[in-house]
């Protein structure tokens, strides 16, 4: 299976601040069809998971352009930028380019 | 509106057996893959099992820790995808949600506790 490893683990930050979360794959998730299956997955507490991005960049519906995914091959990053209250959360990565598995996830706590 | 509704879960004994059911709406089921994903107590996401159309030969597949004991399937005249959980253990204790077109969209999620 492939390995997704999210780093950090946990992460603070102020209202307004921008955040980053990194996550890395153990083989390159470019698929042969030439895509690169890697989404990014919020869930705030207590409600169901949301997906944010697709496809290393493309944002979701009615997701604010203040989230962005970069990356390629193995290495991938989530940039937020002016955090706001309802970021708050749980950030998973997941690559969907072969068996599908998340990362481990990253906690969005308030500084 | 999409909607997602699993249904199905509660206290089940080691060994024995459950099925979920996840009704959908606000679609055109019959056109979308559909998922099961889980999240024991606590814990991150568990992707579970996916089943794909028509279009596809409705081909299905599965996450190592369930092979051979959950079946997932569909009734696109319904709108509903199910799954079958058999020779479940505590370690399937979670959420279980139901997921379209790999995770655009999500359930509320059900619970299944498995304890003797």
């Amino acid at each position: 299976d492939i390995v997704m490893t999210q780093t950090p683990l946990s992460l603070s930050v102020a209202i307004g601040q921008s955040a980053s979360i990194s996550c890395k794959s153990s083989q390159s998730l470019k698929y042969s069809d030439g895509k690169t299956y890697l989404n990014w997955v919020f869930q705030s507490p207590g409600q169901s998971p949301k997906r944010l991005i697709y496809q290393v960049s493309k944002l979701d519906s009615g997701v604010p352009d203040r989230f962005s995914g970069t990356g390629s091959e193995t290495d991938f990053t989530l940039k937020i930028s002016r955090v706001e209250a309802e970021d708050l959360g749980v950030y998973y990565c997941c690559q969907g380019s072969y068996s599908p598995t998340f990362g481990a996830g990253t906690k969005l706590e308030l500084k | 509106e999409v909607k997602l509704e699993e249904s199905g879960g509660g206290l089940v004994q080691p060994g024995m057996s459950v099925k979920l059911s996840c009704t959908t709406s606000g679609f055109t089921f019959s056109d979308y893959w559909m998922e099961w994903v889980r999240q024991a107590p606590g814990k991150g996401l568990e992707w579970v099992a996916e089943i794909r159309n028509k279009a596809n030969n409705y081909a299905t597949y599965y996450g190592k820790s369930v092979k051979g004991r959950f079946t997932i399937s569909r009734d696109d005249s319904k709108s509903i995808v199910y799954l079958q959980m058999n020779s479940i253990r505590s370690e399937d204790t979670g959420i279980y949600y139901c997921t379209r077109a790999f995770l655009r969209d999500w359930g509320q999620g059900v619970m299944v506790t498995v304890s003797s």
